[in-house]
């Protein structure tokens, strides 16, 4: 059962244009949601997150949206650079023995083309 | 800067063997957890750490075990390595509270079960 669905595998966009990557959820007990950027042969970092009581979030170039009500998320890259050529995941966290779970989504692989 | 080391880039072990991952962070983060990452389907939680000696299952535990005995060290057991087991592995560490949500993660562990 996957609770957090990332439905794009890949996703390809101008150098300069708007990336959108999108996230869907089905839990709504998730209080906060989190966008790690991945390269190769390297380990997750950090980009923006979102509390469950906001709609938005920005963060320079990063802004993520949150429609609680469609159960339903999205981070906007604007514009976009070569250096933005990774795999996002969306992830959404639940409080669990003093610890924020995290479940992933199945990742986006973003290529920005020059 | 956080800093989150596994013992090991890349891991070769063969079916029946006993593995050993090893993770330690610099940080004094309360909690530690351990994923593996497998292509379609994102990151998934194995076991994940709130204090010393405590350890709670995540969301895929079964052919794991996992060992917390100092605060800054968080180990992944392997009792005996299956191909199905051949995966990217990454450790996290975070602090505690409601309120911390973001993971730090290590390069992972790219382990084949042979």
């Amino acid at each position: 059962d996957q609770q957090v669905k990332q439905n794009s595998p890949s996703l390809s966009v101008q150098e300069g244009r708007i990336s959108i990557l999108n996230c869907d959820y089905t839990n709504s007990m998730f209080d906060y949601f989190l966008w790690y950027k991945k390269y190769p042969a390297e380990g997750p970092t950090f980009l923006i997150s979102i509390s469950s009581i906001k709609d938005k979030n920005e963060d320079g170039r990063f802004t993520v949206f949150l429609n609680k009500s469609a159960k339903h998320l999205s981070l906007h890259i604007v514009p976009s650079q070569p250096g933005d050529s990774a795999v996002y995941f969306c992830a959404a966290s639940l409080t669990s023995m003093g610890a924020q779970k995290l479940v992933f989504g199945q990742g986006t692989r973003l290529t920005i083309n020059p | 800067d956080v800093k989150v080391t596994q013992s090991s880039r890349y891991l070769v072990k063969r079916t029946g063997e006993k593995v050993f991952l090893e993770c330690v962070q610099d940080m004094d983060h309360e909690n530690m957890f351990w994923y593996r990452q497998d292509p379609g389907l994102g990151l998934r939680l194995i076991y994940f750490s709130y204090d010393v000696k405590m350890k709670e299952k995540g969301d895929i535990p079964e052919g794991y075990s996992v060992s917390r005995e100092k605060k800054e060290r968080f180990s992944l057991i392997l009792e005996s390595a299956s191909t199905n087991q051949t995966s990217m592995y990454l450790c996290a560490s975070s602090l505690l509270g409601l309120w911390a949500t973001e993971q730090y993660f290590g390069p992972g562990t790219r382990l084949t079960v042979t």
